[in-house]
């Protein structure tokens, strides 16, 4: 079975940082480019960040650009989000989301994704 | 960044009506939009692709239709389990920008 599994989530302070967390499993995770999601308690969705399934490839929304780092280890098929200089407005659930071919810059829509973690920034 | 905007917000329905729900971008986006399922607390579900293709395991009850900057999803009969938020998604370009949802509700 294909799934995603998110954990790292937490409670901390403006300025903290905190590295997420997706295990992948049920299919060649190195294939696909893989993408973080959140989602702001009771708003819609945000795209935050994509890899290429070789990790060469990255890209980030402007709000999180220079604060958050995507990676990914293909030998243990986990993606990571790792972010710093964290803010109130980054509060969220985040969601990581399998992409439909292994490049950045495709047409493909996000086929798979994980249960969610929550990341609660409060002083 | 390509805005895409949906309406209307919210709906009420009874089982077995028709819904329709609309997702207008900001640009020409080709065939290139995406429609999800999301129920309370719950991950998002892949429902159409490209427009008007179903997802794999996906009731043929939903349909999707359109092109450049309209497009409709359509429930043709409601069921219980479709009382959901749905968001359309464009995967034209960077960043894959995302609807602000339309709930579902039960009337």
């Amino acid at each position: 079975e294909v799934q995603l599994s998110e954990s790292g989530g937490g409670l901390l302070q403006p300025g903290g940082s905190l590295r997420l967390s997706c295990a992948a499993s049920g299919f060649t995770f190195s294939s696909y480019a893989m993408n973080w999601v959140r989602q702001a308690p009771g708003k819609g969705l945000e795209w935050v960040s994509g890899i290429s399934g070789s990790g060469g490839g990255t890209n980030y929304a402007d709000s999180v650009k220079g604060r958050f780092t995507i990676s990914r280890d293909n030998t243990k098929n986990i993606l990571y989000l790792q972010m710093n200089s964290l803010r109130v407005v980054d509060t969220a659930v985040y969601f990581c989301a399998k992409d439909g071919g292994p490049e950045l810059g495709t047409h493909d829509a996000f086929d798979i994704w994980g249960q969610g973690t929550m990341v609660s920034v409060s002083s | 960044d390509i805005q895409m905007t949906q309406s209307p917000s919210s709906l009420s329905a009874s089982v077995g009506d028709r819904v329709t729900i609309t997702c207008r971008a900001s640009q020409t986006i080709s065939s290139y939009l995406n429609w999800y399922q999301q129920k309370a607390g719950k991950d998002p579900k892949l429902l159409i692709y490209a427009a008007s293709s179903l997802h794999s395991g996906v009731p043929s009850r939903f349909s999707g239709s359109g092109s450049g900057t309209d497009f409709t999803l359509t429930i043709s009969s409601l069921q219980p389990e479709d009382f959901a938020t749905y968001y359309c998604q464009q995967s034209y370009s960077a960043p894959r920008t995302f609807g602000q949802g339309t709930k579902v509700e039960i009337k």
